[in-house]
């Protein structure tokens, strides 16, 4: 089983929809998770992170932890084509972040 | 935001010759950097850890006499690619962890294309 997991996609929605993204994790006692995006040819960018259960909101993202499902989500409102990139979930564990393959989203016109 | 800078921002070298990177944290301190090195299409492959003033840590599979790292500052970490070839081109990235909440940042990533 691979220590975090994601749907590779593509998921495609239409602008101004609500994309979501999941991440599943192996380790239970992880306690740091992040949400990077990284556009074609570009380093990763850093979205969001999350510590607690629930929900945190910055603008636009929404990034839900679910420790007891081990689960990890990151919603994206009103979707523009700008936001078309590959998202990496990374889990931090025993001093480095462990990365997801990534979920590439296309927000088509 | 916290910053990474990296330089240079692509190179291009003949085969056998060694290419240094640099990566600097320009606005936070970072004990520990890591070093990526990512192929198209490919996931992100860490292949080091660098702590200030200490040996990198080579992940399995990676070359420590081939890619040399140094760690000498709070703020800069090098990389050097020694005795290049042309299957060591690649998009090479460094990241940098925060101190103060262990958020880790990355640079703008390095090109290297060896001839």
């Amino acid at each position: 089983q691979k220590e975090v997991e994601q749907n590779s996609g593509p998921l495609s929605v239409p602008e101004g929809a609500i994309a979501s993204l999941n991440c599943t994790y192996s380790d239970r006692g992880s306690q740091s998770f992040f949400w990077y995006r990284q556009y074609s040819g570009k380093s990763p960018e850093l979205i969001m992170s999350i510590y607690s259960n629930g929900d945190k909101e910055d603008g636009r993202f929404t990034a839900q932890l679910n420790k007891a499902s081990q689960y990890v989500s990151l919603l994206i409102r009103d979707s523009q084509p700008s936001d078309s990139a590959t998202y990496l979930c990374a889990v931090y564990n025993t001093d480095k972040l462990i990365f997801g393959t990534g979920t590439r989203l296309q927000v088509f016109p | 935001g916290a910053v990474v800078s990296q330089h240079p921002s692509w190179v291009i070298c003949k085969s056998g010759t060694s290419v240094k990177i640099e990566c600097r944290s320009l606005d936070f301190q970072a004990t520990t950097m890591f070093w990526y090195r990512q192929f198209p299409k490919q996931s992100l492959m860490l292949m080091a850890t660098s702590n200030e003033g200490s040996k990198a840590t080579y992940e399995q599979g990676v070359e420590k006499d081939k890619f040399l790292i140094n760690h000498a500052s709070l703020t800069l970490s090098t990389l050097t690619v020694t005795s290049a070839h042309p299957e060591d081109s690649s998009f090479y990235i460094c990241s940098a962890r925060r101190t103060s909440d262990d958020t880790q940042y990355f640079g703008p990533g390095t090109r290297l294309t060896v001839l």
